[in-house]
């Protein structure tokens, strides 16, 4: 069963310390992972989008990593207004849409 | 670029009574859109991918009769949940992906708040 899976569930962190959110799938056929970030009640934010194992992509204080099994998203020295939760999805080849990870709640505190 | 707009942002309606979610590409032709629904605290549940021009396709679970989708244009698409019910209250999200756009990424509307008295 394909299935994706992020952790923490929360994570709080002091401004200016860094840290990763993982993002692990087990699916057949990976043809795209992608990063959002959603603040409350408001739609999801388009981050990144990684196709192959070993791609990288950076935007401000994020980065985001793929290897064949999990994806990191890397926050350097974190902002409060970083906080949000964060959400990865995976796309299938056999499928048109997104199966989504429950997220990663992140605090950031001053 | 790549703005999904959704109206209206907040809804109220009674028991019973249809209401309408448009879900419009602002400045791109869309292909294809998606319809979320999220509940507190919770991810993105997909309700139905709709293609311009042809019936959306519901997922398992979702009822068809419930859940009215339109995709008239290549920037339209509309949500109709029929005689709301409050237990219809939800979060709801649009997504479009850009037509020939060489992406599969998803472009999401800032969502519209249901609320069934």
């Amino acid at each position: 069963e394909d299935q994706v899976t992020q952790s923490p569930e929360a994570l709080r962190l002091q401004e200016g310390e860094s840290s990763s959110l993982n993002c692990s799938y087990t699916v057949s056929g990976l043809r795209g992972l992608f990063w959002y970030r959603q603040d409350p009640g408001k739609g999801p934010e388009f981050l990144f989008t990684l196709y192959s194992a070993g791609e990288e992509k950076e935007k401000e204080r994020l980065k985001a990593t793929l290897t064949k099994k999990e994806s990191f998203l890397h926050i350097t020295a974190p902002k409060p207004e970083d906080s949000a939760t964060y959400l990865c999805a995976v796309l299938l080849y056999n499928f048109n849409k997104f199966y989504f990870g429950s997220g990663t709640k992140l605090n950031v505190k001053p | 670029g790549a703005v999904v707009s959704q109206h209206p942002s907040r809804v109220i309606c009674k028991s019973g009574t249809s209401v309408k979610i448009e879900c419009r590409s602002l400045d791109f032709q869309a292909t294809t859109m998606f319809w979320y629904r999220q509940f507190p605290k919770q991810s993105l549940m997909l309700m139905a991918t709709s293609n311009e021009g042809s019936k959306a396709t519901y997922e398992q679970g979702v009822e068809k009769d419930k859940f009215l989708i339109n995709h008239a244009s290549l920037t339209l698409s509309t949500l109709t949940v029929t005689s709301a019910h409050p237990e219809d209250s939800s979060f709801y999200i649009c997504s479009a992906q850009i037509a020939g756009g060489g992406t599969d990424t998803q472009y999401f509307g800032p969502g519209t708040r249901l609320t069934v008295l």
